[in-house]
């Protein structure tokens, strides 16, 4: 049973455009998110979190939302870029449980077009 | 300053095997986490080692087991392998010290192949 789910496999878009990623959970006892990014042959890289406390999260281009009442997040990644092209895997982490214990999504590979 | 290393980057074992994975954590680093990631699935928690003990385990039967030692690197050993254990193995490793929900640093990953 999949606790955490991206159902988009894939998705593309145009150079500049806003991408949006989403992610929807349904373990109720996570209470912080992650979204890691992934290249062929690396391991993957952190991007962003947020707490359940919080409803949004800006790191430059990067924002995510959390909705807990729908159980959903999302990432958008605003002007997008050909470099941002990768696998992007949502992740959750329940109280108690640390950091360390992450459950994933199986991703979405984003597509930057030029 | 490196970050985490794994080796090797490549396997091929037949079923039956026992496999032997290591890792490096990252400097500073105290924990290590190991995942696997079978094909188009995310990365699945398997356990964390943290002052050479086992600390929290997943949904894994005991066929895989690891050591962390006391330079706080890590090994997963998986024994009598099956084909379904072919996958990317990625250690992840994070610090006690850091503050709460500080992100796990992943390396590249070890790709197992199981014949």
């Amino acid at each position: 049973d999949q606790q955490v789910k991206q159902n988009s496999p894939s998705l593309s878009v145009q150079e500049g455009r806003i991408s949006i990623l989403n992610c929807d959970y349904t373990n109720s006892m996570f209470d912080y998110f992650l979204w890691y990014k992934k290249y062929p042959a690396e391991g993957p890289t952190f991007l962003i979190s947020i707490s359940s406390i919080k409803d949004k999260n800006e790191d430059g281009r990067f924002t995510v939302f959390l909705n807990k009442s729908a159980k959903h997040l999302s990432l958008h990644i605003v002007p997008s870029q050909p470099g941002d092209s990768a696998v992007y895997f949502c992740a959750a982490s329940a109280k108690g449980a640390g950091s360390y214990q992450l459950t994933f999504g199986k991703g979405t590979k984003l597509s930057v077009i030029p | 300053d490196a970050g985490v290393t794994q080796s090797p980057t490549h396997l091929i074992k037949t079923r039956g095997q026992q496999v032997t994975l290591r890792c490096s954590p990252k400097s500073g680093h105290d924990t290590v986490s190991w995942y696997q990631q079978a094909l188009g699935q995310g990365p699945q928690f398997i356990f964390q080692y943290y002052e050479e003990e086992e600390r929290q385990r997943g949904n894994f039967p005991d066929r895989f087991s690891g050591h962390q030692f006391p330079n706080y690197s890590s090994e997963l050993n998986v024994n009598a392998l099956l084909l379904g254990d072919s996958a990317l193995y990625l250690c992840a490793s994070s610090s006690t010290r850091d503050r709460v929900n500080s992100p796990l640093h992943f390396g590249n990953g070890t790709r197992l192949t199981v014949t």
